[in-house]
């Protein structure tokens, strides 16, 4: 299994929902990150965690809630998001992160489009 | 400050030529670079990566030179396909991986 899988893959909430967005690969990685992407623009970085531990927040505002149940699920819990939030977000795996003598790439899955009323 | 760019936005090629995509950086701690292809609606691909120690490296039709004293890499695609017509993105990083800065991307055209 050399996939990462995202759900939904289209989400569409008002400013005052809660909803998740989940993430899962079983290729053995022990980093997991989500970015966002508006249209037209590269990935940005929001979260990084390494063995299930948050290691880097890029000062991502606080309606935005990150959370590794385990080291092969990573969720993403929103509430009272803006309409500007609305982008696509992506999560991506690697092997771990900063081990000395393995460069390694990040593995995307395909994204959940989220759309803010 | 934009650490990783890509110059041009849009390049057009003709089926069978050669493609040169473009990426310069500022941040000389950079010691990892990645090229992602993607598609509209999906996830971003991998497609080849170079570290430092090495100025290029090769994987079937994708070719990724890295040219340190220039920050600069580019990634050659020979012979193009129209399948290859997608946005690239280069990536870099400073810690083996860890936070990737992406460029802005270049959309490929292959043209039959």
């Amino acid at each position: 299994d050399t996939e990462v899988t995202q759900t939904p893959k289209h989400l569409v909430m008002g400013m005052t929902n809660k909803k998740s967005l989940k993430c899962e690969q079983h290729m053995g990685h022990r980093a997991m990150y989500w970015y966002k992407q508006k249209a037209k623009k590269p990935p940005e970085l929001m979260f990084v965690y390494s063995y299930e531990k948050l290691s880097i927040n890029e000062s991502v505002p606080s309606r935005f809630s990150p959370e590794c149940p385990n080291s092969s699920l990573l969720n993403l819990h929103l509430h009272a998001l803006q309409p500007e939030d609305s982008a696509l977000y992506l999560c991506a795996s690697s092997h771990a992160v900063g081990t000395v003598d393995i460069y390694n790439e990040q593995f995307f899955g395909p994204g959940t489009r989220l759309t803010v009323l | 400050d934009q650490q990783v760019k890509q110059n041009s936005p849009s390049l057009r090629v003709q089926e069978g030529r050669i493609s040169i995509l473009n990426c310069d950086y500022t941040n000389s701690m950079f010691d990892y670079f990645l090229w992602y292809k993607k598609y509209p609606a999906e996830g971003p691909t991998f497609l080849i990566s170079i570290s430092s120690i090495k100025d290029k490296n090769e994987d079937g039709r994708f070719t990724v030179f890295l040219n340190k004293s220039a920050k600069h890499l580019s990634l050659h695609i020979v012979p193009s396909q129209p399948g290859d017509s997608a946005v690239y993105f280069c990536a870099a990083s400073a810690d083996q991986g860890g936070k990737l800065i992406f460029g802005q991307g270049t959309e490929l055209s292959v043209k039959p």
